[in-house]
């Protein structure tokens, strides 16, 4: 079954410092979706990559899929205490996206004043 | 319009009673999920609907777990004699597919369950 391995699974930054938060998955990926959770709080979508060198961008935040559609990285640009939460990464189970998601165990940031 | 919601947003149960967890999805989603998020870890897939069907049940941990979305809106999941390690947030996402590929979740802010 597919798995998804997200590092670090804990992380610490200086306000205005840059970051990156990866997620490696044990099969191909044919969509991969970043969400955002704040501590009791739902999951917030972030964006979603479906094709092999893929890029986007929300404000401060990119998200990349690697070519070969195994790996995924998540940037975050001149980081703001705003950007603290737990990020996670989600891929489809099936070649077809209608179905469950399958995610990391979340990437925790702390974002220092 | 507005997004997912779920009630309760928080739930104390005692051990052995059963309880009840409702799902408002995004009106129009055909798709529901309930995903299952124990603390310091990624959601899990519990089941999955799409309108009132319920296509995959797999995630379901055992036979006390029940979901149904009988109006092919609402959905409740039931936990039937709860168990300590039933305490778990529980997440509620809707759906509505753009394409075959393209399939977001959007995710209601959750029902936190504590079996004491």
């Amino acid at each position: 079954s597919q798995e998804l391995e997200q590092s670090p699974q804990s992380l610490i930054v200086q306000e205005g410092k840059n970051l990156t938060i990866n997620c490696t998955s044990s099969k191909t990926l044919y969509g991969l979706y970043w969400y955002k959770q704040k501590y009791g709080e739902g999951l917030i979508f972030l964006m979603m990559l479906q094709k092999g060198g893929e890029e986007k961008s929300h404000e401060k935040i990119t998200a990349k899929l690697d070519e070969k559609k195994q790996q995924s990285s998540l940037h975050i640009t001149a980081s703001q205490p705003s950007h603290a939460g737990i990020y996670l990464c989600g891929a489809g189970a099936h070649y077809n996206q209608g179905g469950k998601l399958i995610f990391g165990q979340g990437t925790e940031l702390s974002v220092k004043p | 319009g507005a997004g997912v919601s779920q009630s309760p947003r928080y739930k104390v149960a005692k051990r052995g009673q059963d309880v009840a967890l409702r799902c408002d999805p995004i009106s129009g989603h055909v798709s529901l999920f309930w995903y299952q998020q124990a603390l310091g870890q990624g959601p899990e897939f519990l089941t999955y609907f799409q309108n009132e069907a319920q296509l995959d049940k797999s995630g379901l941990p055992s036979d006390r777990f029940f979901a149904e979305r009988p109006e092919g809106s609402v959905s409740t999941l039931k936990i039937q004699r709860t168990q300590q390690e039933d305490s778990a947030v529980y997440l509620c996402a809707s759906s509505h597919p753009t394409s075959a590929f393209e399939e977001t979740q959007y995710f209601g802010p959750g029902t936190r369950l504590l079996v004491l």
